[in-house]
């Protein structure tokens, strides 16, 4: 199975701060990487596929690029909801393996 | 407008059965695939497998080999998936998701599966 692993686990932000959130994959999976934002209580959302297309419907404060086994997500400017947690996905073979995810909080 | 809605909580005893549906509209539902992934309480996402509600065809996750059957019913637009042999790890939110290319663009509300004696 092709661990995925992001960093860091957690981090500390206030609003307007630009953030960004890697994820690594133990082996290539050339751009067959998703973003997912998760709130309490709540489903999962997609905001990027494929490295490094948008979602449609999604803010473009938020980006993602990398290919290979290095990504990174980033948030150009944090917004008040965008305190969630952010999960990497890749979808290059089965099964379909997550990053533990990313709690980005309020400074 | 795609909506995936599940079915409501569940309340299982230890080695019972728990079935969970999702059902879709706003789409043409043979022409996508469903995942199921679910997430245990504080923790992440874990992927459990696939089906293809055309031909009904499945993939599953090795931990869940045995155990897990996803099925589908194509005059309802309904899939399911019915775990087996429950132990008390297996308390978790399921969620089914729909699959566009190579990754999952539609999300059900989630069910939760408490398994408890």
């Amino acid at each position: 199975d092709i661990q995925m692993t992001q960093s860091p686990s957690s981090l500390s932000a206030s609003v307007g701060d630009r953030v960004t959130i890697t994820c690594r994959a133990s082996q290539s999976i050339i751009t067959y990487l998703n973003w997912y934002q998760q709130k309490p209580a709540k489903a999962p959302k997609l905001l990027i596929y494929a490295a490094s297309s948008l979602q449609s419907g999604v803010p473009s404060r938020f980006s993602g690029s990398g290919s290979g086994t290095d990504f990174t997500l980033t948030i150009a400017s944090l917004q008040p909801e965008d305190f969630a947690i952010y999960y990497c996905q890749q979808s290059y073979s089965t099964p379909w393996t997550f990053g533990q995810g990313t709690k980005v909080e309020i400074k | 407008q795609v909506q995936l809605v599940q079915s409501g909580a569940e309340v299982e005893k230890p080695g019972a059965s728990v079935k969970v549906s999702c059902k879709a509209s706003g789409y043409i539902f043979i022409n996508y695939y469903m995942h199921w992934v679910r997430q245990a309480p504080g923790q992440g996402l874990e992927w459990m497998g696939i089906i293809n509600p055309s031909g009904g065809s499945t993939s599953y996750a090795q931990k869940f080999q045995g155990r897990v059957s996803m099925t589908r019913d194509t005059s309802t637009s309904t899939v399911y998936m019915e775990l087996s042999s429950l132990r008390s790890e297996d308390t978790a939110v399921y969620y089914c998701a729909r699959r566009a290319g190579a990754h999952l663009d539609y999300w059900g509300q989630g069910t939760l599966v408490t398994v408890s004696s």
